[in-house]
């Protein structure tokens, strides 16, 4: 069946522009997270849905970035007021919510370069 | 604050061989943790798991040790393939923040035919 969907693939903005990332997860993924990845870094965790439970908000790094997840299915990443700093691969994931389902479907990430 | 750290950024390992990767972490509160293997421009891909409750688990080549005295769990492939290169990613996370994986920095696998 398909993966999880990230668009835009590629995304060059200037610094101060607003941008937006979307996701599509797996069809009948409960949970879906999202990451970055800094060059040369590991993924930072950011925010994650689970359900209709209020989203775990506590790795985004300001409050220029906010996430909603329409549905329970689709998500879009919103980065305000964008800094070069924010430069980064976003990746999107989205597991089955169950005990011990802790295996994410990772898709194949939006890179942001901001000017 | 780096509460995985994978301390190799990379590995050259000849074809047949074993590759060993290890990963530490800090936060003795973590309870499962996870290889991910990523290619490049591709989002990265579940390889093996391990609960604390456990001290190895194995899957085909993969095997996956886990030492929490010494908070330290190593990623054994043998034998190593070609297809093996990618950057492999070590995680952990908590029983009850079970959402917030923490990834290690990556370790770039690079097998020689």
């Amino acid at each position: 069946g398909a993966g999880v969907s990230q668009s835009p693939s590629n995304k060059v903005t200037e610094k101060g522009k607003d941008v937006e990332l979307r996701c599509d997860p797996i069809s009948g993924h409960t949970a879906l997270y999202w990451y970055r990845q800094s060059l040369g870094q590991g993924l930072e965790f950011l925010i994650y849905f689970q359900g209709n439970s209020a989203p775990d908000k506590s790795g985004l790094p300001s409050d220029r970035f906010s996430a909603e997840r329409t549905g329970g299915s689709v998500s879009t990443l919103t980065i305000q007021r964008t800094q070069q700093e924010d430069s980064a691969v976003y990746l999107c994931a989205s597991s089955f919510s169950s005990d011990g389902g802790y295996e994410q479907y990772f898709g194949p990430g939006t890179r942001l370069t901001v000017t | 604050d780096q509460q995985v750290k994978q301390n190799s950024p990379s590995l050259s390992v000849q074809e047949g061989r074993i590759s060993i990767l290890n990963c530490d972490y800090t936060n003795s509160m973590f309870d499962y943790f996870l290889w991910y293997k990523k290619y490049p421009a591709e989002g990265p891909t579940f390889l093996i798991s391990i609960s604390s409750i456990k001290d190895k688990n194995e899957d085909g080549r993969f095997t996956v040790f886990l030492n929490k005295s010494a908070k330290h769990l190593s990623l054994h492939i043998v034998p190593s393939q070609p297809g093996d290169s990618a950057v492999y990613f070590c995680a952990a996370s908590r029983t009850d923040s079970w959402g917030k994986l923490q990834f290690g920095a990556g370790t770039q696998v690079v097998v020689t035919p």
